[in-house]
This record gives structure tokens, sequence and C-alpha cells, in this order.
């Protein structure tokens, strides 16, 4: 699987948007752009996933640039309960469905 | 939908004993299951795949006899430390894959299970 790259930490104001990069330059064709949460002491929680267009769901959006090898998680209004750390992560079809985890970026919102 | 368990949440063992950790599908049959381990601070870390009814498959420098997994039904993995010592203390999460007909979901992932050794 691709390498991905992302900010150790970011901050944000309560109730405005967030805007979490990705870096994947080396991503190929057929690999699909995974994002997840982890909220301290719990298990990582799927937020969305796409391959090429762009996608939202009731948690956020997700904007894929139109080489593929960026893309920003977006948080339309964020909350206490959002501060996390967000992993993007890249997994291809030959990948038995593996994840490989990066660092992560640790989310802080600011009440 | 797509909930997954762990059991138990937490546990405390002395040294040389065995812990047994149980990761459940509860509303949906999981072709394929993952146990990750996470040290304070850093990210997760892949241990081993297991698909129903066959062998665990172990990542490279995790010891398959002394992390034994046993994958019996399309809703159950146990992962079992064996002879734990301190160094095994950490977070174990497990994560499940479910199929519907030809498509393969993304995983979901158990709240994870504390396990301290002393």
């Amino acid at each position: 699987d691709a390498k991905t790259t992302q900010p150790n930490s970011m901050e944000s104001n309560e109730e405005e948007p967030v805007h979490l990069p990705c870096n994947h330059s080396t991503i190929s064709g057929t690999d699909y752009i995974h994002w997840y949460r982890q909220l301290p002491s719990q298990g990582p929680e799927y937020v969305i996933h796409g391959l090429t267009s762009n996608v939202n769901n009731r948690m956020a959006s997700l904007a894929i640039a139109e080489d593929r090898k960026s893309s920003t998680l977006i948080l339309h209004r964020a909350t206490l309960r959002d501060a996390a750390v967000y992993y993007c992560i890249l997994r291809g079809l030959d990948s038995n469905y593996q994840l490989i985890w990066g660092a992560g970026t640790k989310l802080i919102i600011k009440p | 939908g797509a909930v997954v368990s762990q059991h138990p949440s937490w546990v405390i063992c002395k040294s040389g004993t065995s812990v047994k950790i149980e990761c459940r599908s509860l509303d949906f049959q999981a072709t394929t299951m993952f146990w990750y381990r996470q040290f304070p601070k850093q990210s997760l870390m892949l241990m081993a795949t297991s698909n129903e009814g066959s062998k665990a498959t172990y990542e490279q420098g995790v010891e398959k006899d002394k992390f034994l997994i046993n994958h019996a039904s399309l809703t159950l993995s146990t992962l079992t430390v064996t002879s734990a010592h301190p160094e095994d203390s950490s977070f174990y999460i497990c994560s499940a894959t479910r199929t519907t007909g030809t498509k393969t979901d993304t995983q979901y992932f158990g709240p994870g299970t504390r396990l301290t050794v002393l």
C-alpha cells in the first residue's frame, strides 16, 4: 500500500469548519482513500472513503484532488466531540483489505 | 449496523498467565477479522489477519505461539496472549470486514481491550 503524509496536529475552533489534508503522491489507480478517526481510549471509527469523486456523508466530506495525489477531509462544523486522531489510509484492491496505519493528525478543538 | 464488540474492555493479569480476548461482529458475518496492538501515543500495528475456518496470517515479528488466534465462526475471533509479560501490556483492537454478495465493506473496529500485565 502506498504511503500517506499528514500533519502531526491541527487546532480549530468549535463550530468552525475543519480541513484535514493528506498527501499520497504515490497512490496507484486502484487505491481507495479511507479516513478513520480514533477518540482517546477507543477503537478507530470509519469516517469516509472514496476513489476519484468527492464524497459526502453524515459525518464529513472528502475532497479528492484531480490527480489523486492529495485529499482533504472536511468537517463542516467541528464540535468538541470531534477531537480525535484522524488517519488517512490508502487501501489497494489486492491488499487483503488490510489497512496500513500512519501517525495520523491529532485534531484539537478549542471551545 | 456493523457493530463489533470486544470482551473484556480491560484486564489486569499476573506475569506468566494467559489472557483471552474475544471479538464479535454483532449484526453481520465477518469474512475477515484483524487484530491490532497499539502502544501509548503510537499508531495501530497490525498483528494478524484471520479468515473463518483457516489459520491466521501473522505479520512479521509477531510470535504466533505467543498470540494465539482462533476464528471459529463468522462472528467470533479470539486472541489469547499466552504467558503474558509486562511488555505485552498494550491496547488490543480487533476489526472485521463485512461482505455482501461480491462487495466487501470497509473495516469496522471494536472498542479495544486494555491489557495490563503486572
